[in-house]
């Protein structure tokens, strides 16, 4: 079945240092979508990058890249010279095609806390 | 922002009372969801729709219905709430907005206390 999996529920970085989020997945799909979402104390997601299963290059949007290693299964979120708004929830998720359906899954989630 | 809203934004309840949530959007997009987030589970599925009358379940339904009469509206039934519905509820909506790429985007949240 399809899976997604963080393994750190929670991550300490200091402010202005790199930072990177773990993210696994598991599917049979050929086809299929992973996105990272963060979500601050306020409470919305917010949509951050995006990977598709045939993009050869990284994604990259700002300081947010995708490290995307599609024979280890793995879709790692970087965010580089990290701010103190960077604090939040941050998921990773992937959209799954069911009997013409999509869908999407979510991972349990990665708390960072980004130190003055 | 992506024009989805929720209604209500926080409803306290009883055990064994129905409550139905509602999912607005202005987007017209033809995929709609709707998920709990409780804490340790991130987010779950609950139901979802991929056009009107067309609903599917996801990982979490039992106790849970939904209906969609109109594109732009997506509801969710407790039929008989318990404790254990105790959550926040998120609607999503599919599709792209003003060019970006496609993903899901968010309802602002409801949260729901069962007593």
């Amino acid at each position: 079945a399809q899976k997604i999996t963080q393994t750190q529920p929670g991550m300490f970085v200091q402010e202005k240092e790199a930072v990177t989020l773990d993210c696994t997945y598991d599917t049979s799909d050929q086809s299929y979508g992973l996105f990272w979402y963060k979500q601050p104390s306020s409470g919305e997601m917010i949509f951050l990058i995006y990977q598709g299963s045939y993009d050869e290059q990284n994604a990259t949007e700002g300081r947010y890249s995708l490290n995307f290693q599609k024979a280890r299964k793995s879709a790692n979120l970087v965010i580089s010279a990290s701010q103190l708004g960077d604090s939040a929830m941050y998921f990773c998720a992937m959209r799954e095609a069911t009997s013409g359906t999509y869908k999407y899954i979510f991972g349990t989630g990665t708390r960072l806390k980004v130190l003055a | 922002d992506a024009g989805i809203t929720q209604s209500p934004r926080h409803k306290v309840t009883e055990t064994g009372t129905p409550v139905t949530l509602r999912c607005h959007q202005t987007e017209n997009h033809r995929y709609m969801y709707w998920y709990r987030q409780d804490p340790g589970h991130g987010l779950r599925l609950i139901h979802y729709s991929y056009g009107v009358k067309d609903t599917d379940k996801g990982e979490v339904s039992d106790g849970y219905s939904v209906s969609r009469s109109k594109t732009e509206d997506f509801l969710l039934t407790l039929e008989s709430a318990t404790s254990s519905q105790t959550s926040v509820y998120f609607c999503a909506i599919s599709g792209t907005l003003a060019g970006r790429q496609e993903t899901q985007y968010f309802g602002p949240g409801t949260r729901l206390l069962v007593l």
